[in-house]
Order: C-alpha cells, then sequence, then structure tokens
C-alpha cells in the first residue's frame, strides 16, 4: 500500500530559524497530500494541503510544494516561534483513508 | 460550532475490564474515523463509517475490539477485555463524505490500561 516516510526528530530550533521537515511518499497514482499538526494534548488539525504536482499549500506561515519528480512534499518555514512547537505529520490520501507518516516533533526555543 | 467530541479524555483501567470510548462526531458530517496512536505504531486507522455504515475495519486489531455508529451524532469504540498493550491514545475524526479530505479531529482519550 501507500506509504509517508518523514524525517525523524525531535527537530530543535531557536527561535526565528528557518525549518525543513522533510517529507517523502509511496503510491502508485498521485495522491493527494497534507501536513497536519498536533499540539500538546490536542486532536491533530490540518494544516496545509496539496492537490496536484506543482501546486503550493500555504498557511500560517508554512508552506510545502507537491514535487513529483521527487516524491516529495517538504514543510519549510522561514521563521519559527516558540508557539510552532508541536508534532508535524505529513499524510496523504490513499481512497478513502488518510495514510499518516510517523511524525515529527518541533522544539523551538526562545 | 462546537467540534468532535470525545469521552471520557482520560481513562484509568486495570487488565480484563471493558473500556468505552465515545465520540460526536460534528453535525452535518457523515464519515467518522477511529484512530489509535501509539508511540510505537504512529497513527493507525482502525475503522470508518459512512452514514452510519462500517466501511473498512482492517484496522482492528483484534476481535476484543469493537465499534458501533447507531446514528449519525455517536460512535463508540468498545474493548473488551483490555490488555496492556491497549495503553495509547484514541482519536475520532469526521468527515462531510468520503470525498472530503479534511478530517476535523477530536482531542482524544488517554487510556492507560494496567
Amino acid at each position: 500500500g501507500d506509504s509517508v516516510t518523514q524525517m525523524e526528530g525531535p527537530v530543535t530550533l531557536s527561535e526565528e530559524a528557518f525549518l525543513t521537515i522533510n517529507c517523502t511518499y509511496t503510491a502508485t497514482g498521485y495522491p493527494s497530500l497534507f501536513w497536519y499538526v498536533q499540539y500538546p494534548g490536542e486532536g491533530l488539525q490540518l494544516l496545509l494541503k496539496a492537490t496536484k504536482a506543482d501546486d503550493k499549500g500555504s498557511n500560517k506561515g508554512f508552506e510545502a510544494t507537491y514535487r513529483k519528480e521527487t516524491t516529495s512534499f517538504h514543510l519549510e518555514k522561514g521563521s519559527v516561534q516558540v508557539s510552532d512547537s508541536a508534532v508535524y505529520f505529513c499524510a496523504l490520501r490513499e481512497g478513502n483513508k488518510l495514510v499518516f507518516g510517523a511524525g515529527t516533533i518541533l522544539r523551538v526555543k526562545s | 460550532d462546537a467540534g468532535v467530541i470525545q469521552s471520557p479524555r482520560h481513562e484509568v483501567t486495570e487488565m480484563g475490564q471493558e473500556v468505552t470510548l465515545r465520540c460526536k462526531p460534528i453535525s452535518g458530517h457523515n464519515s467518522l474515523f477511529w484512530y489509535r496512536q501509539t508511540m510505537m505504531r504512529g497513527l493507525e486507522l482502525l475503522i470508518y463509517f459512512n452514514n452510519n455504515v462500517p466501511i473498512d475495519d482492517s484496522g482492528m486489531p483484534e476481535d476484543r475490539f469493537s465499534a458501533k455508529m447507531p446514528n449519525a451524532s455517536f460512535s463508540t469504540l468498545k474493548i473488551q477485555p483490555s490488555e496492556p498493550r491497549d495503553s495509547a491514545v484514541y482519536f475520532c475524526a469526521s468527515t462531510k463524505g468520503l470525498t472530503q479530505e479534511t478530517q476535523y479531529f477530536g482531542p482524544g482519550t488517554r487510556l492507560l490500561v494496567l
């Protein structure tokens, strides 16, 4: 079946640093791709999505571009804040289901 | 608007006991998903319903787990008997239709089986 691989964490950054969290996927077709964020003690929230190749999803300063040639959907933010500390999940849609990566913990220090 | 509501938020029980987790989806959503999250296995889809009918339960670990959706506004996930390896956070999510890609997650139920 389809699968998602994320970079292992935790990722620890200082405030205002540049963030990249790598995500690659394996799929038979061209699935929609997502980033979800989970803040401590909460459920997952959709952060951004892209539905076709070369689409760029963006929200709250985060961006990710659907790269078909490299089967990647890396998450980036130019300047992280302490409030961005959370677990980030890359996911793809396989049929009616979402397939999630293992999650990457991000810790931002002031 | 209220989001997905789950209860209880925390549950501590002893091995062998029955555990029932509850979920109320967002009003108007007709698809509901149960997930389990553990450190070892990450986030796993257990089962999902569409229009109160179970569509895919291939993720349910074994016969000790069962899920029901008696109406559009309520679902339960039951574990009987519970075992320590069932300790995890259980999330419920809902969405409108099966092709709607944005799933809305509840806050989760943290289960500890001693």
